[in-house]
């Protein structure tokens, strides 16, 4: 069974720097997606950056991106320019690429940004 | 174009009562999946339901819990003779589950607290 393992419960960052927010996963399979979510204070679920695992290339959006270690089985979120609205719940996920539809969740981590 | 509706978004259940909660999909979409938040927690799911079908149920307590997706109208879960371990965030997502765009967009969710 595929799990998702986020092992920062809580990370804090000054305004404006930099963060990276940990995620390793375990998977038999070799498609498979791979997920960002951001959940604030109102609990709605965001999309922040998905990554496919077959591209090579680490996914970026705007001042989020990746860095993917398929081989390490490594999923890091690193946030650039951190601002006060980055703060939040953030979630690293799991998708199977086959007909297995369910999203794998880690438990979290709790980003604080610091002003 | 609404996003996934979820009601209530609040819903207090007296032990052993029963809970029904609604998903409405983004529009046309059918597949629809049920996760469950227990606090300090990562999303679970629950169950993956297409309209009139239910695909996989993996994730469902085997008493208690059910949900539906009719030909028309909302899917439901619902809970019945709620218990305290019931207490937790409901979050509903719905997909076009079409080749290239299985994407799940999250409605806010419904917090259930029993008492």
């Amino acid at each position: 069974a595929q799990t998702v393992t986020q092992s920062q419960p809580e990370m804090s960052v000054q305004e404006a720097e930099t963060v990276t927010l940990s995620c390793t996963y375990d998977t038999s399979e070799s498609d498979y997606y791979l997920f960002w979510y951001k959940q604030p204070p109102s609990r709605q679920m965001i999309l922040v950056i998905r990554q496919e695992a077959y591209k090579q290339q680490n996914a970026t959006e705007n001042r989020f991106s990746v860095n993917f270690q398929k081989a390490a089985k490594s999923f890091s979120l690193k946030i650039s320019d951190s601002q006060l609205g980055d703060a939040a719940m953030y979630f690293c996920a799991y998708r199977s690429g086959g007909r297995d539809d369910k999203i794998i969740f880690g438990k979290g981590t709790r980003l604080h940004i610091l002003p | 174009n609404a996003g996934v509706m979820q009601n209530p978004r609040h819903l207090v259940r007296r032990r052993g009562q029963e809970a029904r909660l609604r998903c409405s999909p983004m529009k046309g979409h059918s597949h629809v999946y049920w996760y469950r938040q227990l606090p300090e927690e990562g999303l679970k799911f629950m169950v993956y339901l297409q309209k009139e079908n239910i695909i996989d149920e993996s994730g469902m307590p085997k008493e208690r819990f059910s949900a539906e997706f009719p030909k028309e109208g909302p899917s439901i879960l619902r809970i019945q003779q709620v218990v305290r371990g019931d207490s937790a965030a409901y979050f509903c997502a719905s997909s076009l589950r079409l080749a290239g765009a299985y994407e799940q967009y999250f409605g806010p969710g419904t917090r259930l607290t029993v008492t």
